[in-house]
Parts: C-alpha cells; structure tokens; sequence
C-alpha cells in the first residue's frame, strides 16, 4: 500500500491567519481527497483533489476558505484561510487505490489544528 | 451512497473474540464492504475487504451473508492495542470517489 507524509502534524495559530498542510504520496495516484475530523467525532469529506482540474467541493465547503492545490500526482495542499476557533479540528488527506482489487485508501497521518 | 449502521461502542477483554456487525441495506450490486481501523492520533487504517461470503486475513475476519446488508468483523483474541475505533463502509472499490465514513464503534479492550 501507499505511504502519505502529512506537514505538519499540530500547529496552533491566531485567528484570522491561514495554514497550509502539505501531503506527500510515494507513487502516483489519479485523485486526492481531504477530509476534516472533529475531535470524537467521524470524518467529513472536503474536496477531491484532482490533477490538472480545479478541486471538487462537498456540500458546506468553499474554495476560499479551503483552497487546495495539486501540481502533480504525488502532492497536494489544503489551505485553511482566514482561521477562526470554529476550524480547530483534524485535517486529514488520502490517496485512492488503484485498481478493484485494493489494499483500501492510505491516510496520512492528520493535521490537528488549534486556533486560538 | 449506501449508508452503514453500526453500534456506537463496545467493551471487551483481552483474549477475547470481538464482533462488529454493520448493517447496510442499500448496498448496490458493485459494491464491496471495507473496515477501517483509527487509532487517536492517526489517520484511519485499512483493515479488510470483502464482496460476499468470507473474508480473512492476517489481522481479522470479514463475513457477509448472502443478501449483502450486513457484514460482521471478527478480531480474534483481541489485546489493548487493538483499542480504536472501527469503520464500517460500503465502497465501489474503483477508487474513483472519497470514502464516506458513518459514526463507526468505539472498541475498548480491557485487561
């Protein structure tokens, strides 16, 4: 299965500033996705982060708060913009398989984000 | 997208067999079910696939009936570490959209 380095692993920052997480895959994989955990709580899915196209946004989330780049096919980063306390959370990413047969989707680590 | 059901949490000893079971009725024809594993501090871990019928490998047992709605996950002689929370999803196994993760079951394994 893939590996996914994820930058950094905690940070807190003041309000109204922004962070930009990095994920790191090593191999190539066709999409990205992001996704926010509160604490005890599930995962929601963020975007789809594909290569070469503009990220697809779920329902609740908007590229100027959470824009996402992805220059090749190993490397994406979301950017949480304009923080405020609400976006205290974990922010994790993930890979997709390749092919039917798969060992599921590699996560990253996660980004657990304080904002004071 | 098929949503699962899945008890909130569960106690259990060291030593012991846990079973998770995970109901989902919608599930379409192309999809497998998959189990997750999260530890605190970790983003969600792959455990097991499967289609139909039984399902093992190294670390548990996935067994489906024949309709498909449910699927039950079976750890053998669980320990401390296997503390976590465990998901339930139901995925079309291309690879082509984001997982979606219900509320999934807190295991707590005791000594």
């Amino acid at each position: 299965s893939a590996v996914i380095s994820q930058k950094p692993s905690r940070d807190i920052c003041q309000r109204g500033t922004s962070l930009t997480i990095q994920c790191q895959v090593d191999s190539q994989v066709t999409m990205m996705f992001w996704y926010r955990q509160q604490p005890g709580q599930s995962l929601t899915l963020i975007a789809t982060a594909n290569q070469g196209s503009e990220a697809t946004y779920e329902s609740g989330f908007v590229i100027d708060k959470f824009p996402i780049s992805r220059p090749n096919l190993t490397f994406s980063t979301l950017t949480v913009s304009n923080m405020s306390p609400e976006d205290s959370s974990i922010y994790l990413c993930s890979d997709s398989p390749r092919g039917r047969v798969t060992y599921g989707y590699t996560f990253g680590s996660g980004t657990r984000l304080t904002v004071v | 997208l098929a949503k699962t059901t899945q008890p909130i949490s569960m106690d259990s000893y060291e030593g012991q067999e846990v079973n998770i079971t995970c109901s989902h009725n919608n599930i379409a024809t192309n999809d497998y079910i998959t189990w997750y594993q999260q530890f605190p501090s970790q983003g969600p871990r792959f455990i097991i696939q499967g289609y139909k019928t039984k399902v093992t490998n190294e670390v548990a047992s996935l067994f489906i009936p024949a309709d498909r709605k449910s699927s039950t996950l079976s750890l053998p002689r669980v320990s401390l570490s296997d503390t976590a929370v465990y998901y339930c999803l139901v995925d079309s196994g291309t690879g082509r959209r984001a997982l979606t993760f219900g509320s999934g079951t807190r295991l707590q394994v005791q000594p």
